[in-house]
Formats: C-alpha cells, structure tokens, sequence
C-alpha cells in the first residue's frame, strides 16, 4: 500500500532532550515536507526536500533540523526541544511535478514539557 | 509565501444539503488543490484543479476558480455526515511545488 508512515505517532519528552520523528515513503517520491499544525494557526511548512542532500526552509524551520540521505526517508530532528514545540507534525510527500498532490502521514503528536 | 485563506471558518449543515466553501489567494499560480481532514489524522488531497480551468468535477465535488479574483470554491453536493472534516485549499505557485495551507474551514455535517 503506497502511504507516508510516521513514528512515533504520540511523544511526551522533556525540554532539552534530544528526539527524532522519522518519516518514510514507498512511493518513490522526489518531494517530502514536514508540517505542523497548531489551533488557529493552520499547517505551517517547516522544512522541505526536492531530492536526496536537498533540503531547504520553510515557514517556521527554526528549533528543526531535517536531512535527506536517501529517498524514502526525511527525518525530522529536535535537538533541544521547547514546550512552543508542542504541536501535531505531519510529513507528507509527492511525485515532483506541479500537479501532483501531496501524501500525508497520520501524524505525530508531541507533547514538550 | 503563498497561502489560500478558507471562508467560512466553520459551517454547519443538515445531511443532503450542500455546502460551499471558498478560498482566497494573492499571487499567481500553477493549480490550486483541495485537501481534507478528519480530526487529527492527515490531510487527503480530494481534487486539483489547474490555473487555465474554470470548473472541475469529482463524484460530488464541484471546484471552481476565478483567477482574475484569485479565488476558488469547493462545493460538495448532498453532504452526508462522513463528510464531517477540516477543509483546506492550497494554492500552489508557479515557481515551485511549496504548499501552504490555510486555517481551513471546518464542516460539521449532522443527521
């Protein structure tokens, strides 16, 4: 089944402590993106990738680090989280061209305190 | 960067009846897209429709878009309660595949 597969799907960590939220898909995607969504504000893009050692900024990358070392995955790193980095995290990807539209994981919900 | 702003916030409907949701945009685009989603799960792209269309069908979806207002409509036809959802517009731009979504509007479909 083609699909986007995020993990953890819930986390609650301390501020400070390093995680990574991993992001993998099996459809041969050129282009992944992380979102978060938080109440009132929408999805905001953090980081994109257009292709492998690709990757550039998007709305809200600061506090993020992201890398793209092979196709399928795009993970996405806190080194040192905060509790504004409390939010719901997607990843998603799509084929490289215009019109193709995106593929989203399920979610990850984390929890800083 | 480019960002599709959704009217109403919120909508809510007796099932069978139909609902339309708008988007706004600013600048030029390549396609605009609509996506859904259910509470906390991910977003489901549902329909793409290109800058040089006016109108788009899907099943019962009804997209509509205006460039030179730069906005588009989404219209489901004889709502049902499974169509009970977040909906976003995501107008993508001409220079590259960034999506930016809105706050979206939120559609409460009841029995």
């Amino acid at each position: 089944e083609a699909q986007v597969t995020q993990n953890p799907r819930y986390l609650i960590t301390v501020t400070g402590k390093k995680l990574t939220v991993t992001c993998s898909q099996n459809m041969n995607h050129e282009y992944m993106s992380w979102y978060r969504q938080d109440p009132g504000l929408g999805l905001r893009q953090i980081y994109y990738s257009m292709n492998v050692e690709v990757t550039d900024k998007g709305d809200v990358p600061e506090g993020y680090k992201v890398s793209r070392k092979e196709k399928r995955n795009f993970p996405l790193i806190l080194e040192s989280p905060s509790p504004n980095q409390t939010s719901l995290y997607f990843c998603a990807s799509k084929q490289g061209a215009l019109e193709d539209g995106y593929t989203f994981g399920s979610g990850t919900r984390l929890t800083v305190v | 960067s480019q960002q599709g702003e959704e009217d109403p916030q919120a909508l809510s409907i007796q099932e069978g009846e139909n609902a339309t949701m708008n988007c706004s945009y600013k600048t030029s685009i390549n396609n605009l897209q609509w996506y859904r989603q259910n509470s906390g799960r991910g977003l489901v792209h549902l329909i793409l429709i290109r800058s040089n269309e006016r109108e788009k069908h899907s099943g019962r979806l009804r997209v509509t878009l205006d460039t030179s207002k730069k906005s588009s409509s989404l219209l489901i036809t004889a709502s049902r309660a499974a169509d009970t959802a977040s909906y976003f517009c995501a107008p993508t731009p001409g220079g590259g595949n960034k999506l930016t979504f809105g706050t979206g509007t939120q559609l409460k479909v009841e029995l």
